[in-house]
């Protein structure tokens, strides 16, 4: 079945770790995406990427830092200068084309930072 | 800028009754995409509709409807008789073309209850 995997669920890391979070999709979509969610602020973009080897800063990407190597792969890796980092975090995909744009979702990854 | 605003963080009704989500968004460009999505408790967010700015027709979809007006700058979401699995947490969203490709930004979300 063609769909997004984030791994793993939950995480848990020790404060001033690096950690990085694993987005995978085998949808052949282009678009690529990473969204922080926190209670009661909705998602807010942290990256995205168009097209392999070239990604955008969204309105978060203060802390954090992504690749695009592969059109399937988009990992989000959460370096230590990220000062509140336990949050859950979603990826997503689309395939930007007009009319063609809603995004796919997966189930997430929440992380803890102790 | 693009801004899309929720007001209602938490609605709560009774089963049968009828609700409205509210979506205002604010945006410069004239072509751009509007979409509802739900998160339930598990959450993952499911895609619910999409629309462009080019087209402001409403939409009906069985027990939900949308009604898009460009004037008021909305993109409001109605449930017509709720039923409990209706409970979740719906987003409002808007993506338009910026450099580097479609960026989508997401209101705060509201998050509805439904009893029995």
């Amino acid at each position: 079945d063609g769909g997004i995997t984030q791994s793993p669920k939950y995480l848990f890391r020790k404060e001033g770790q690096n950690v990085t979070l694993s987005c995978e999709q085998n949808l052949n979509h282009d678009a690529m995406y990473w969204y922080r969610q926190d209670p009661g602020q909705g998602l807010r973009l942290i990256y995205y990427s168009q097209i392999v080897n070239d990604f955008q800063k969204g309105d978060i990407a203060e802390g954090y830092s992504v690749s695009r190597e592969k059109k399937e792969s988009f990992p989000l890796t959460v370096t230590s200068a990220q000062k509140n980092p336990t949050a859950f975090y979603l990826c997503a995909s689309s395939r930007p084309r007009a009319g063609d744009t809603e995004a796919f979702f997966g189930q997430g990854t929440r992380l803890t930072v102790v | 800028a693009q801004k899309v605003t929720q007001a209602q963080t938490e609605i709560s009704v009774v089963e049968k009754e009828d609700v409205t989500l509210d979506c205002v968004y604010e945006t410069r460009d004239t072509t751009y995409y509007l979409f509802w999505y739900k998160q339930p408790p598990s959450g993952e967010l499911v895609f619910l509709i999409r629309r462009n700015s080019f087209d402001e027709q409403n939409e009906i979809s069985g027990r939900y409807s949308w009604n898009f007006q460009k004037s008021t700058s909305s993109f409001n979401f109605t449930i017509t008789a709720s039923q409990v699995v209706d409970s979740a947490v719906y987003f409002c969203a808007l993506s338009a073309y910026h450099t580097g490709g479609f960026k989508t930004i997401f209101g705060a979300g509201t998050r509805l209850f439904v009893k029995a």
